[in-house]
C-alpha cells in the first residue's frame, strides 16, 4: 500500500528550528521526485521545495537559505530541515510525490501525506 | 517565477449545475497543469494532470482543457460530494505554483 506519513511538527519559537520527516511506503523515495507543500491556516497551497531523483534540490524564494530538503534511502524517508523559523512559516506541511511516466512527463502530484502542523509563536 | 491566477475565488452552485473554473499562467506552461480537490482538514486529491488527463478513479464529470497560458476545469453536473476547494498547479520547469483556490459552495 502506498502511504506517506509526516511527523515532526509542533510549536517552536521564532528563530528556532524543526525537522520534519515523511516516511514512505509502497515506493522508493530515491527514484522519485519528492516535494514539500505547505498550507497556512485558512489559506491556499504553497510549494516549498523539491528533491529530484538525481538529487538536485529547488526551493521557493520564501524559504531559500533557511530550509533544506533531503532524503534517507535506507529509511525511505524524506526530510525538511527548517531553520530560522518565522511566524509566517506557520502551516500544515504536506509531503507528496510528483508522478512521472516512462517518458519523464509530469503526471500530477500524488499521493500526498496527511500533513503535520508547524506553529511558530512565542 | 510563474504566477497562476485562478478565478473565481468562490462560487455558489446547486447540485446538477455545470461549474467552470479557470487558471491563467503568467507565461506559457506547455500543458504542465494539474487540478486538485481539497476538503476541509484533508490533503489535496489529484483530479487531472497534463491539463486534460483524468486521474484513474476520478469521475468523468470532471474534465480539463486549455493550452498555452489559459486552462479550465469543468464539472459537468455538480454532485453533493463535489463541494470543496479546487486548486490548479503548474509544474513547468522545476518550480511549482498553485492558484489561489476556488471554493465551491452550496447555493
Amino acid at each position: 500500500e502506498v502511504q506517506l506519513v509526516e511527523s515532526g511538527g509542533g510549536l517552536v519559537q521564532p528563530g528556532g528550528s524543526l525537522r520534519l520527516s515523511c516516511e514512505v511506503s509502497g515506493f522508493l523515495v530515491s527514484v522519485n521526485y519528492m516535494s514539500w507543500v505547505r498550507q497556512a491556516p485558512g489559506k491556499g497551497l504553497e510549494w516549498v521545495s523539491i528533491i529530484q531523483s538525481g538529487g538536485s534540490t529547488y526551493y521557493a524564494d520564501s524559504v531559500k537559505g533557511r530550509f533544506t530538503i533531503s532524503r534517507d534511502e535506507s529509511r525511505n524517508t524524506l526530510y525538511l530541515q527548517m531553520n530560522s523559523l518565522r511566524a509566517e512559516d506557520t502551516a500544515v506541511y504536506y509531503c507528496a510525490r510528483e508522478r512521472r511516466d516512462n517518458y519523464d512527463n509530469i503526471n500530477g502530484v500524488d499521493p500526498w501525506g496527511q500533513g503535520t502542523l508547524v506553529t511558530v509563536s512565542s | 517565477d510563474i504566477q497562476m491566477t485562478q478565478s473565481p475565488s468562490s462560487l455558489s452552485a446547486s447540485v446538477g449545475d455545470r461549474v467552470t473554473i479557470t487558471c491563467r499562467a503568467s507565461q506559457g506552461i506547455s500543458n504542465s497543469l494539474a487540478w486538485y480537490q481539497q476538503k476541509p482538514g484533508k490533503a489535496p486529491k489529484l483530479l487531472l494532470y497534463a491539463a486534460s488527463r483524468l486521474r484513474s478513479g476520478v469521475p468523468s464529470r470532471f474534465s480539463g482543457s486549455g493550452s498555452g497560458t489559459d486552462y479550465t476545469l469543468t464539472i459537468s453536473s455538480l454532485q453533493p460530494e463535489d463541494f470543496a476547494t479546487y486548486y490548479c498547479q503548474q509544474s513547468y520547469r522545476n518550480f511549482w505554483t498553485f492558484g489561489q483556490g476556488t471554493k465551491v459552495e452550496f447555493k
